[in-house]
């Protein structure tokens, strides 16, 4: 059964830079039918897409977000990451790392979910 | 202000069909597939509805899809309780190099 895990600090500075680690379990990362994705959703809001990355290293960012978004992934882990840089209370928002089948981008796995906070 | 549009809310009767409208443009639903999600109170979402119409494994018939044009729509009929939930509708988009859209969500009450 395929897990994935969200690990980071779960309290930023303003204009830091937030970074966030999912450790995918029971598959490879490195499988050619799937994106590794990281989704959001701010308190009491709606669901947003942040990127994707592909194993080999390809990725597809949101727009809006895509000057502060960097997404890795070290296949010798089987992790990807999130950086997300000059955060401020909007960045406020539970992070879910994901996995995005790659012809429908279908999210059919998702991590439990971890609350970032970004306080001074 | 999300990519695609939805109602903020819905709602019915137990045993009632209920639908869910999501609208949006050429560049994603009119040219790609739309995939549901279900989103229980405190809990990751989960995958409702796949390629418009397609139900993953262990979804009940209850639950249908369609899609026409630039707009989705999904279907819950003979309601249950267990169905309050948070619904969003989510498609790949083409423009500005591709990227996933969401709807803004639908909070379904069965009253």
């Amino acid at each position: 059964q395929l897990q994935l895990q969200e690990s980071g600090p779960g309290l930023v500075k303003p204009s830091e830079t937030l970074s966030l680690t999912c450790t995918v379990s029971g598959g490879s990362i490195s499988s050619s039918s799937y994106y590794w994705g990281w989704i959001r959703q701010p308190p009491g809001k709606g669901l947003e897409w942040i990127g994707s990355i592909y194993y080999s290293g390809s990725t597809y960012y949101n727009p809006s977000l895509k000057s502060r978004v960097t997404i890795s992934v070290d296949t010798s882990k089987n992790q990807f990451s999130l950086k997300l840089s000059s955060v401020t209370a909007a960045d406020t928002a539970v992070y879910y790392c994901a996995r995005q089948e790659i012809q429908l981008w279908l999210v059919d796995y998702w991590g439990q979910g971890t609350l970032v906070t970004v306080s001074s | 202000q999300s990519v695609l549009t939805q109602p903020p809310s819905a709602s019915g009767t137990p045993g009632q069909r209920v639908t869910i409208s999501c609208s949006g443009s050429s560049s994603n639903i009119g040219s790609n597939t739309v995939n549901w999600y279900q989103q229980l109170p405190g809990t990751a979402p989960k995958l409702l509805i796949y390629s418009n119409n397609q139900r993953p494994s262990g979804v009940p018939d209850r639950f249908s899809g369609s899609k026409s044009g630039t707009s989705a729509s999904l279907a819950i009929s003979g309601l249950q309780s267990e169905d309050e939930a948070d619904y969003y509708c989510a498609a790949w988009d083409d423009s500005l190099n591709g990227h996933v859209v969401f709807g803004g969500g639908t909070k379904l009450t069965v009253l």
